[in-house]
Order: C-alpha cells, then sequence, then structure tokens
C-alpha cells in the first residue's frame, strides 16, 4: 500500500522567509504526487503535481516542489513567505488499479507572522 | 464554468440515523471522489464512482453507499450513524479516473453526530 509522511504537524516561518514543507511518500509503483493547500473553512486547492515529467514542479502562488526519487521525496518550498499562504498544506500520492485515488499526509499547518 | 458543489454547508445527527450528503461534479467531469476528513486528519478515500458505477472503494463499513446520477452529479449516505462519522465530507470530480487525473475538490460538508 501506498502511503505518505508530512514531517511537522506545524511550521512556524516569519513574512518573507523561505517556506519548506516536508513530504515523503512510499508506492510500489511510480508514484503521481499532489500537494494541495486547505484554508479555514474550505476545501482542498490543488497546488502543482507531478506525472513524472519534469522533476521540478511549478504552482501556483509562487509554489513549487521537487521529485528526488533516491530520497522518496517531494517537498513544497517557497522563497518567500506571505501572510496569505498561512493555511494547511497536503501531500498526496495517486493510486488505485484501474482508477485514481488519492492518500494523503495527516497535513502541515502552515504558520505565517509579521 | 462552474466548480464542485457540495450540499448542505453543515448537518447536524444524532446516532442511529441515517444521512444523505450532495455533490455536483465541475462541468465537464465523469468520475466523482468521495473522502472523510476526521479532524486533524488528511482526508480518507471513502469510494469513486466513474460513469455511474463504482469503480473503487477505501476501508469503509458498507453503511457507507453511494450514487452517481447520469448528469455525474453524486450522493453519499451513511446509514446507522455512530460518533466517530462526526467529519468534513469532501467530494471531488475529475475529468477521467485515471491516476494523473486531478481531483478537483468542493468545499465539503460538515457532518455532527450527537
Amino acid at each position: 500500500a501506498q502511503s505518505v509522511t508530512q514531517l511537522g504537524s506545524h511550521v512556524s516561518v516569519s513574512e518573507g522567509a523561505l517556506v519548506l514543507l516536508r513530504c515523503n511518500y512510499s508506492s510500489s509503483v511510480p508514484p503521481y504526487l499532489f500537494w494541495y493547500v486547505q484554508y479555514p473553512n474550505q476545501g482542498l486547492q490543488l497546488l502543482l503535481k507531478y506525472t513524472s515529467a519534469a522533476t521540478l514542479v511549478k504552482g501556483i502562488n509562487g509554489f513549487e516542489a521537487e521529485f528526488k526519487k533516491s530520497e522518496t521525496s517531494f517537498h513544497l518550498t517557497k522563497p518567500s513567505a506571505h501572510m496569505s499562504d498561512a493555511a494547511e498544506y497536503f501531500c498526496a500520492v495517486s493510486e488505485g488499479r484501474g482508477y485514481s485515488t488519492l492518500t494523503f499526509g495527516k497535513g502541515t499547518m502552515l504558520l505565517v507572522s509579521p | 464554468e462552474t466548480g464542485v458543489t457540495q450540499s448542505p454547508t453543515h448537518l447536524i445527527k444524532t446516532r442511529g440515523q441515517q444521512v444523505t450528503l450532495r455533490c455536483s461534479s465541475q462541468s465537464g467531469h465523469n468520475t466523482v471522489s468521495w473522502y472523510q476528513q476526521a479532524l486533524g486528519q488528511g482526508p480518507q478515500f471513502i469510494f469513486q464512482y466513474y460513469r455511474e458505477e463504482e469503480n473503487g472503494r477505501g476501508n469503509f463499513p458498507p453503511r457507507f453507499s453511494g450514487l452517481q446520477f447520469p448528469n455525474y452529479s453524486s450522493e453519499l449516505n451513511v446509514n446507522a450513524l455512530e460518533l466517530d462519522d462526526s467529519a468534513l465530507y469532501l467530494c471531488a470530480s475529475s475529468f477521467q479516473s485515471g491516476r494523473a487525473d486531478t481531483q478537483y475538490f468542493g468545499p465539503g460538508t460538515r457532518l455532527t453526530v450527537l
């Protein structure tokens, strides 16, 4: 079975600082990987996805993630945090035979201070 | 283009009751997946419908059931509600059911079981 581990349930940064949210996965097949963001009392919004093309994936709002097969990682980064980035972030791996399901990590809450 | 919508927004039920949650998929999408997100956790896959047929199921008991209609909207039914069923229920639609397909999430229905 595939799984996702997100290190750190909470990450705190100052506005303007680098954002790094960690995600490690396990998968028996070449993975498809996703990052979603969830703002309070809202559903999930796709930030970016990796589907075996370029290993460095650029997403919305200045976020990007790098797929590293040797490290089984797909960490999310943003060079400069903004107050509006404060939200919960979920890493997910797509699995299923003949259909897609997403297996999510437990999420990382990003806190941004002025 | 209309996104994924869900109704109702909030719902309060008592143990043993039955509940029906509704989802309208994004225009042009033929696949709907349902997820349960308990407080402080990542979403967990319940089941998926593709062209009105159940296409895959997660580790949920049979009292969780669903339907997909010809217009690709969907219902999630939960019988004999238990306290642990209290969660945010998320619906996601996609163009197809493949592993690389992006799932677009609705805002969710918050179910409280007393």
